[in-house]
């Protein structure tokens, strides 16, 4: 199984609904992280958290929202959905570091268009 | 704030031979971390090897190695014996001593020819 599952893994919906995107772990890391993938843009940073209670904007926060229900969830809400929100996002998680920088681990993937 | 190119949109390279993809990046720091990430077509994002600016060893993990260059904000990835399923976006990635938010390039397309 994977350790950051993210769902769904693709999804097709219309302008002005509302989308969740949901992110689990089994990894036991504190930090996670949502990112969107545009083409000849590499990622973008949207939100993170470092526990349930610490939750951050990224670079471009703006028109999403997000949930840490649990160490292990994190999700991502479009509250209104954009044509130009379509992309590929990206749930990571990381653990806190010792004396070496801890990468970030990823989902999947959420394939997202958005009509 | 910190940057990171990637000159390089895409680059090919004959199976078994060795090719080197570029990173520069741009930052005011002297502590940080860098990483290059490998997205295969299946489009999963995977760790490729991992650099600590305060070594001054290269970084290398079987088949793939850094050539790291502090004063020339350089990190490039050289991979030796090309395998088809090296083809991949590779992307560069910096990330500060005090902030975990990863800056990322924008990607170079790796093709193998077989």
């Amino acid at each position: 199984d994977a350790d950051v599952t993210q769902t769904p893994r693709n999804r097709i919906t219309k302008t002005g609904k509302r989308i969740m995107l949901e992110c689990s772990q089994t990894k036991g890391h504190d930090r996670m992280y949502w990112y969107r993938q545009d083409p000849g843009l590499g990622l973008r940073l949207i939100y993170y958290s470092f526990d349930v209670k610490d939750i951050n904007k990224g670079e471009i926060s703006d028109g999403y929202s997000v949930s840490r229900q649990a160490q292990a969830k994190f999700s991502l809400s479009l509250e209104s959905a954009i044509p130009n929100q379509t992309a590929l996002y990206f749930c990571a998680t990381s653990d806190r570091d010792n004396q070496y920088g801890q990468p970030q681990h990823f989902g999947d993937g959420t394939r997202l268009s958005i009509l | 704030a910190q940057t990171v190119t990637q000159s390089q949109p895409e680059m090919s390279v004959q199976e078994a031979e060795t090719v080197t993809l570029s990173c520069t990046y741009d930052t005011s720091e002297s502590d940080y971390y860098l990483f290059w990430y490998k997205q295969p077509p299946s489009r999963q994002m995977i760790l490729v090897i991992r650099q600590e600016a305060y070594k001054q060893q290269n970084a290398t993990e079987n088949r793939f190695s850094v050539n790291f260059q502090k004063a020339a904000k350089s990190f490039s990835l050289k991979i030796s014996d090309s395998q088809l399923g090296d083809a991949a976006m590779y992307f560069c990635a910096y990330r500060s001593y005090s902030n975990y938010q990863l800056i990322w390039g924008a990607g170079t397309k790796l093709i193998i020819k077989p």
